[in-house]
C-alpha cells in the first residue's frame, strides 16, 4: 500500500513564526499535493508539485511557500505564522494522469497558531 | 467560486437507511469523480470512484450514480451500519487538478 507520512500529528505554533511541515510518500508518485481543510469548506489545494523542483500555486497560497527537492519529500512553509492558518493540513501524492489516478491522503497535521 | 457543490452538509440515518449525498460539477472537462471516506483524525480515503461514460458504479453497499447531462453525481449507501459514520467528501478530477466538495458528515445511529 502506498504510505503518504505527514511528519507531526500535531502542532502548536505563535504567531509570527516559520513553520514547516513535511510529507513523504514512499510510491515514487511524480505528484504531491497540499491542501487545508476547514469546517464547511472541504479541503483547499494550497500547492501542488508534478517533478522535483517544480511547484504550481494552488487557489489560496497567499502565506505559504514550498520545497521539493526530492520525488518523495514535499514541505510546505508558512513563512510567518498568523492565527487564520489554523487548521488541518493535508499532504497527497498520485501516480498522475491516468485511468485511474485517485490520490493518497496522509493523516494530516492539526497545526493551532496562537 | 466552488467548482463542486455539495449537498448535505450534515445527515442522520438509522441503521439500515440508505443515505444519499449529492454533488453537481460546472467544468465538462473533469473526467474522474471520486468519492473519499473521512474518519476522525484520519485523512480522507478513497472509497468508490466512476468516470463519465458510466451511468453506475456499485461496490459493496457503495453505489454512484452519475449524469453527465446534469452534471451530477451522488452517492448512495445500503444498509448503512453505525460504522459508516463519517465524512464524506465528493470530487472531480483533471489530471494534476482536484476540485472537492464542501463534505458531507453522515451520522448512522444504531
Amino acid at each position: 500500500d502506498v504510505k503518504v507520512t505527514q511528519s507531526s500529528r500535531y502542532l502548536v505554533k505563535r504567531t509570527g513564526e516559520k513553520v514547516f511541515l513535511e510529507c513523504v510518500q514512499d510510491m515514487d508518485h511524480e505528484n504531491m499535493f497540499w491542501y487545508r481543510q476547514d469546517p464547511g469548506l472541504g479541503l483547499r489545494l494550497i500547492y501542488f508539485s508534478y517533478d522535483v523542483k517544480m511547484k504550481e500555486k494552488g487557489d489560496i497560497p497567499e502565506g505559504y511557500s514550498v520545497s521539493r527537492e526530492k520525488k518523495e519529500r514535499f514541505s510546505l512553509i508558512l513563512e510567518s505564522a498568523s492565527t487564520n492558518q489554523t487548521s488541518m493540513y493535508l499532504c497527497a501524492s498520485s501516480f498522475g494522469a491516468g485511468w485511474d489516478y485517485g490520490y493518497t491522503f496522509g493523516s494530516g497535521t492539526r497545526l493551532t497558531v496562537v | 467560486q466552488q467548482q463542486v457543490k455539495q449537498s448535505p452538509q450534515s445527515l442522520i440515518v438509522q441503521k439500515g437507511g440508505i443515505p444519499i449525498i449529492n454533488c453537481a460539477y460546472e467544468n465538462t472537462a473533469f473526467d474522474y469523480f471520486p468519492w473519499y471516506q473521512q474518519f476522525p483524525g484520519k485523512g480522507p480515503a478513497l472509497l468508490i470512484a466512476i468516470r463519465p461514460d458510466v451511468s453506475e458504479k456499485k461496490e459493496g453497499r457503495f453505489t454512484i450514480s452519475f449524469n453527465k447531462s446534469a452534471k451530477q453525481f451522488s452517492l448512495h449507501i445500503m444498509d448503512s451500519q453505525p460504522g459508516d459514520s463519517a465524512t464524506y467528501f465528493c470530487a472531480a478530477l483533471l489530471p494534476n487538478d482536484m476540485r472537492f466538495g464542501a463534505g458531507t458528515r453522515l451520522t448512522v445511529k444504531p
